[in-house]
């Protein structure tokens, strides 16, 4: 079956720090991959997200390019501020050949980053 | 606002009961996920509806029921209640479940068992 894993955390930062946030996938089919964002008391936002191997997808200054050789997804930003400070979601939602989505997505366990001033 | 709309926000209620979670989702979206958010296991998805017709089926307990109404909101029934199934449930919704396309997610019904 499907599944992500992402690194164990928390993640503590100083703003202005670099972040990396490592992402892995095992799925069985040809897979989209995203980036969620939780933020304090709110639902999932979708944060960036690449359809096909070797698509960078970026949004607010993150980044995260579909490695199929690596079966990985890894979250990076360059300098993060204080309002950052969130849960990150790693997911996926496969599909076949002939692009149907199955829809749902796979989570990984998410990593909560802490950023400070 | 993802334009995801979810009531009630918050549920407390006693092992052995039963409750009713509701979703409205965005305008013109056919597609509603359920998914559930606990801290040992994470966020799983639940049941996916499809214009009145369920699509998929994840690690829903048979205590637990969905439906899609003709006016596309859905509702997750929860029913024999125990302390483990307190939780926060999200529901998300997407245009069509067939291709890719976003889902978006509503702010959630955090559930207490008590």
């Amino acid at each position: 079956g499907n599944s992500v894993t992402q690194m164990e955390g928390p993640v503590t930062l100083s703003e202005e720090a670099f972040l990396t946030i490592n992402c892995t996938y095992t799925a069985t089919g040809y897979p989209s991959l995203f980036w969620y964002v939780q933020y304090p008391g709110e639902g999932l936002q979708l944060l960036l997200k690449a359809t096909k191997a070797d698509d960078k997808g970026s949004n607010k200054g993150f980044e995260a390019t579909y490695r199929k050789e690596t079966t990985s997804f890894h979250l990076e930003k360059g300098s993060v501020q204080v309002s950052d400070s969130a849960v990150y979601f790693c997911a996926l939602s496969d599909q076949d050949a002939g692009g149907t989505s199955y829809g749902k997505l796979t989570f990984g366990q998410g990593t909560i980053l802490t950023v400070h001033p | 606002d993802s334009g995801v709309t979810q009531t009630p926000k918050h549920l407390i209620t006693a092992t052995g009961q039963r409750v009713t979670l509701r979703c409205s989702p965005r305008s013109g979206d056919l597609s509603v996920y359920w998914y559930q958010q606990s801290l040992d296991q994470g966020l799983q998805f639940l049941i996916q509806y499809y214009n009145g017709e369920e699509r998929a089926k994840g690690n829903i307990l048979e205590r637990f029921s969905a439906q899609q109404f003709p006016d596309l909101h859905s509702e997750l029934n929860l029913s024999s209640l125990e302390l483990g199934d307190s939780a926060l449930y999200f529901c998300a919704s997407s245009v069509d479940s067939r291709h890719y396309n976003e889902q978006f997610f509503g702010p959630g019904t955090r559930l207490t068992v008590l």
